[in-house]
């Protein structure tokens, strides 16, 4: 299964782009890059995901790099609420997330 | 709201019980996939049923089964329960056997405490 990487943490003033790093280097050719975030201990939520091209939905922008082996998420204007984990993952063929450690994005004022 | 459903929401029980979580799927979906997630562990995938069958395997301990009713929705069943055991048990659905264009819809969880 393909590994992600990311900052176990990162700040962000509210009102400025939050960008999220994520290395998958081991990614398949076939496999889609995808984020959720889970606030505090909610259910994950849905972001965006993508394959080759950048994507960009009402919630964020999703830049992946020509190789495949990175990615960023930028939500674009930060707030409080946005404070949460993000997880970056790369899902596998039979269907399964494979969820790392994520990134534990805080929000301040 | 996400469409998906767990009940029930909080759940203490003692060590040696057993216990049944339950998970309705958003409508229209076939996959259902559980999800454990601990302090010390992450979200960690437990298993996958689609349309009924045992799609794919995770780190699910044998004392834990799991089954997806023609209804589609589905029952975790933990048994002899651990201290361990203790933590957040998360279902999502998707529409395929893949995840759809949207991903997957997780539900709010089971907090499991054992006591």
């Amino acid at each position: 299964d393909a590994k992600t990487t990311q900052p176990p943490s990162m700040d962000c003033a509210e009102g400025r782009a939050a960008n999220l790093p994520c290395n998958h280097s081991t990614i398949s050719g076939n496999e889609y890059v995808y984020w959720y975030r889970q606030i505090h201990s909610q259910g994950p939520q849905y972001i965006i995901h993508g394959l080759k091209n950048n994507e960009t939905n009402e919630m964020a922008s999703l830049i992946i790099t020509e190789d495949r082996k990175s990615s960023t998420l930028i939500l674009p204007h930060a707030t409080l609420r946005d404070t949460a984990v993000y997880y970056c993952i790369v899902r596998v063929v039979q269907g399964k997330l494979i969820f790392g450690q994520g990134t534990e994005l805080s929000v301040k004022p | 709201d996400s469409g998906v459903t767990q009940t029930p929401k909080h759940l203490i029980t003692a060590t040696g019980q057993r216990v049944t979580l339950r998970c309705s799927p958003r409508s229209g979906d076939l996959s259902v996939y559980w999800y454990q997630q601990s302090l010390d562990q992450g979200l960690q995938f437990l298993i996958q049923y689609y349309n009924g069958e045992e799609r794919a395997k995770g780190n699910i301990l044998e004392r834990f089964s799991a089954q997806q009713f023609p209804d589609l929705h589905s029952e975790l069943n933990l048994s002899s329960l651990e201290l361990g055991d203790s933590a957040l048990y998360f279902c999502a659905s998707s529409a395929l056997d893949r995840g759809d264009n949207y991903g997957y819809t997780f539900g709010s969880g089971t907090r499991l405490t054992v006591v």
